[in-house]
């Protein structure tokens, strides 16, 4: 099974920071990488399928870059709606794995 | 609107026996593979499984912590797709989301769509 190893796990921001977010896969996955977001309480939404297409109607200060197996999430200037928990997902090959989640908090 | 809802979430004893529903609207579901993904109290997004559609023979994929246990099935006619849950743990407890994927030209589009998800509670 393909793992995928997230980091950070959690981390601390202020409104207008660059954050980075990055994705390992233990193997190659092409491009074959999603991201979402999740606010508490509320359904997970997809941010960027294919590694680096943004999903229609996401603000364009977010992006996706990477393949084969070190992928990265960037907000390029944080807001505050953006404090939430952003997840990776493989859909290389079965089964499909999430990474463990990165929780952005307010600094 | 496309719509995916829902139903059968329920406190269950281990050991137990539960089917969870999602009713799927506003787009051509039998194009579709469905998708069941579950989040348990606190924690991260796991897959669980999912149901291919007729060009792949309704072949269905498991994630290993429910493989034997789980069985997901797809009525096209009716729209919907199903997750009949044997032999509960509490480890099973969870909010169940059904979510849909495509497969466009060997590429699948995985999970932009998303319901509210249902409960499950497996407890004594």
């Amino acid at each position: 099974d393909i793992q995928m190893t997230q980091s950070p796990s959690a981390m601390s921001a202020s409104v207008g920071d660059r954050v980075t977010i990055t994705c390992r896969a233990s193997q190659g996955i092409s491009n074959h990488l999603d991201w979402f977001q999740q606010k508490p309480g509320r359904v997970p939404q997809r941010l960027i399928y294919a590694a680096s297409t943004l999903q229609s109607g996401v603000p364009s200060r977010f992006s996706g870059s990477g393949s084969g197996t070190e992928f990265t999430l960037t907000i390029s200037s944080l807001q505050p709606e953006d404090f939430a928990t952003y997840y990776c997902l493989h859909h290389s090959r079965y089964p499909l794995t999430f990474g463990g989640g990165t929780k952005v908090e307010i600094k | 609107e496309v719509q995916l809802v829902e139903s059968g979430g329920a406190l269950v004893q281990p050991g137990g026996s539960l089917r969870l529903s999602c009713a799927a609207s506003g787009f051509i579901f039998s194009d579709h593979f469905m998708d069941w993904v579950r989040q348990a109290p606190g924690m991260g997004l796991e897959w669980v499984g999912r149901s291919k559609n007729k060009g792949y023979s309704y072949a269905t994929e498991y994630g290993a912590s429910v493989k034997g246990r789980f069985s997901i099935s797809r009525d096209d006619s009716g729209n919907s797709v199903y997750l009949e849950m044997n032999s509960l743990k509490t480890d099973d407890t969870a909010v169940y989301y059904c979510t849909r994927a495509r497969d466009l030209s060997g590429y699948h589009y995985a999970m932009d769509v998303w319901g509210q998800g249902t409960t499950v509670t497996v407890s004594s």
